[in-house]
């Protein structure tokens, strides 16, 4: 398994600012993504981090709003730019871990944003 | 691309009642399968999974068989304890071998004594 730890855990932010959310895992991964659980709903794909060189964004999500870094295996930040009421939700980190089969993902325990 | 389809809930039964809550999902090829929960104030967990037809999943008393007859993976449990009392997501492997997952709405479980 592995322990991902994000920080911080929550926050409540004002329009028009900006917050970076950061995901750190104990154990070697393979791929690292990045979801959005709104109030209510279930998980959104933002976009997978790629270590190294620019993220591969989902439909409905660019990088000037969610620039997002990956410069190792084990840490990811994800940015969530010039916020809304609309982006309070929970953002969540997973991985898959090395050796682990591809779509096993462990998770963290998220970063709940409420912007007023 | 693929697509999971959850029954609505929330779904409140008695303790020791029979569970099943319903997972469909749409896809090319055979996408693995998975259940996750979500206890209250804590991060999604690994349920169960199953990753080709007609395996089953099984964790602390759940189970859910992978058919691709009916494109479904329903979760089911025996009798449920107060404790199951969360919210389960069935997920489906995304299009390709990308290691992204698919998630269904979510099914909010209240198990009463």
């Amino acid at each position: 398994s592995a322990v991902i730890s994000q920080k911080p855990s929550r926050d409540i932010c004002q329009r028009g600012t900006s917050l970076t959310i950061q995901c750190q895992v104990d154990s070697q991964v393979t791929m690292m993504f990045w979801y959005r659980q709104q109030p209510g709903q279930s998980l959104t794909l933002i976009a997978t981090a790629n270590q190294g060189s620019e993220a591969t964004y989902e439909s409905g999500f660019v990088i000037d709003k969610f620039p997002i870094s990956r410069p190792n295996l084990t840490f990811s930040t994800l940015t969530v730019s010039n916020m809304s009421p609309e982006d309070s939700s929970i953002y969540l980190c997973s991985v898959v871990v090395a050796g682990r089969r591809t779509g096993e993902l462990f998770f963290g325990e998220g970063s709940r944003l409420t912007v007023l | 691309g693929n697509s999971v389809t959850q029954m609505e809930g929330p779904v409140t039964l008695s303790e020791e009642a029979f569970l099943t809550i319903n997972c469909t999902y749409t896809a090319t090829g055979y996408p693995s399968l998975f259940w996750y929960v979500q206890y209250p104030g804590e991060g999604l967990q690994l349920l169960l999974k199953a990753t080709k037809a007609d395996d089953k999943g099984s964790n602390k008393g759940f189970e859910a068989t992978y058919r691709k007859e009916t494109t479904s993976f329903h979760l089911e449990k025996g009798s449920v304890q107060v404790s199951d009392s969360a919210v389960y997501f069935c997920a489906a492997g995304g299009s390709g071998n990308t290691g992204k997952l698919i998630f269904g709405q979510g099914t909010t479980l209240q198990v009463k004594p």
